[in-house]
């Protein structure tokens, strides 16, 4: 039983096209989160949502755009992708958005390659 | 931000030997949390230390933490191979309503 999964692990395109990444939670959490993981190990959140509305927007160019279409389900559309867009893309989720909550639970990861 | 400096990088150690890990924050925290990372993997929740408590023990996991300091500990005891992995601080901030903010991690190696 995965509790956070992602599609797909892995994705290599070229520079200038458009893609998206799928992530899903079957643990009932109301809130999911997309971080950006560099070269570098750096985890930097990008988005959250919370009952499907968007509370968290951190400093993500707006070729960046978050989905909910359910509470279950938070995706990540990429345009005009970047080389610079390269690194590993982790879905989360929590019972619920204040950290004064549990914890986080992680996907697998996908790791996008911009050539 | 309060971002997590976890210390040191990078840490080697003989399986059996403990392992220790550093975290420093910048500012005041509701909570820190410590979280496994294996390679090509996604991170794992370990542990979860409130402002109000000093230390909590999780298996062979015990975790410090020092506000007045601003740091936190990881100590893993009696370390095997299947530990090798990056260790990741992670703090909440005393509102609730920011962000987890995640340090760049530990990157420990056990040799067998």
């Amino acid at each position: 039983d995965t509790a956070v999964s992602q599609t797909p692990k892995y994705l290599v395109t070229q520079m200038g096209n458009d893609k998206s990444i799928k992530c899903e939670q079957n643990l009932g959490h109301d809130t999911m989160y997309w971080y950006k993981q560099d070269s570098k190990k750096f985890l930097k959140i990008m988005f959250s949502y919370n009952n499907k509305e968007l509370i968290i927007n951190e400093t993500v160019p707006n070729r960046f755009s978050p989905k909910s279409p359910d509470k279950a389900h938070l995706n990540l559309h990429i345009n005009s992708l970047e080389l610079g867009d390269s690194a590993v893309y982790f879905c989360a989720s929590s019972q619920g958005f204040s950290v004064l909550l549990n914890e986080q639970f992680f996907g697998p990861g996908t790791r996008l390659t911009v050539l | 931000s309060q971002q997590g400096e976890e210390d040191p990088q990078a840490l080697s150690i003989q399986e059996g030997e403990n392992a220790t890990m550093n975290c420093s924050y910048k500012t005041s925290i509701n909570n820190l949390q410590w979280y496994r990372q294996n390679s090509g993997r996604g991170l794992v929740h370990l542990i979860l230390i409130r402002s109000n408590e000093r230390e909590k023990h999780s298996g062979r996991l015990r975790v410090t933490l020092d506000t007045s300091k601003k740091s936190s500990s990881l100590l893993i005891t009696a370390s095997r191979a299947a530990d090798t992995a990056s260790y990741f601080c992670a703090t909440g901030e005393d509102s609730g309503n920011t962000p987890l903010v995640f340090g760049k991690g530990t990157r420990l190696s056990v040799i067998a």
